[in-house]
């Protein structure tokens, strides 16, 4: 049983350009949330996907955008990259009716130039 | 504004030594109290606690949630190097948000 994987490893962007992180969530999770996990922190909320819709999201301007897609697998798309945008990018899966329940992929770690 | 706060920071201590890490939290619509292992990238799900009062155990690994006082623990006995890790704690709430605390590094040295 595979678990949530995500693509790329790692990125290296320069400041201004637009990056798109990719998830799939674990077999059976219909549910997707994104996390940013700075050097030395506890990974932030950044928002969760569900039925293809945003249902949440926390403090993340809107630089930040995401999708879902029929087959649950999500991307995270990031604008006019910043300095500060660098960090480990974290995507979890959960099942349905359980949206706390969430599995973490190995993450995609970004750097910004 | 949800919070969640760990300590110690950071733990030093030998193999075999037992230790306890500490999370209170205050977060609104909470529903669950998740504890993950983190070593290189992914956190690991360790324990998820709902009710207050009850121990999860799996292995030498054990976890209780007090939802009066908004604390949970998590004991550690006879530590291995391998336990070498940041434990994150995260406030769940009913809708999937989870916050985290900044994590306790542990460290076991031989």
């Amino acid at each position: 049983d595979a678990g949530v994987t995500q693509s790329p490893t790692h990125l290296i962007k320069t400041r201004g350009q637009q990056v798109t992180l990719r998830c799939s969530p674990k077999s059976g999770h219909d549910t997707v949330s994104w996390y940013q996990q700075a050097l030395g922190q506890g990974p932030q909320f950044i928002f969760q996907y569900y039925e293809e819709e945003e249902r949440q999201r926390g403090n993340f301007p809107d630089r930040f955008s995401g999708h879902q897609f029929p087959n649950y697998s999500s991307e995270l798309n990031v604008n006019a990259l910043l300095l500060g945008d660098s960090a480990l990018y974290l995507c979890a899966s959960s099942p349905r009716g359980v949206p706390d329940t969430q599995y973490f992929g190995p993450g995609t770690r970004l750097t910004v130039l | 504004e949800d919070k969640v706060v760990q300590s110690p920071l950071s733990l030093v201590v030998h193999e075999g030594d037992t230790v306890t890490l500490n999370c209170s939290y205050e977060v609104t619509n909470f529903r669950s109290l998740l504890w993950y292992k983190q070593e290189k990238k992914a956190p690991t799900f360790l324990f998820m606690l709902t009710s207050s009062g009850i121990e999860k155990k799996s292995g030498r690994l054990s976890s209780i949630l007090d939802k009066k006082e908004l604390f949970s623990i998590l004991n550690i006995t006879a530590t291995q190097t391998g336990d070498s890790a940041v434990y994150l704690c995260a406030g769940g709430t009913s809708y999937g948000k989870l916050t985290f605390g900044q994590g306790t590094i542990l460290t076991v040295h031989p």
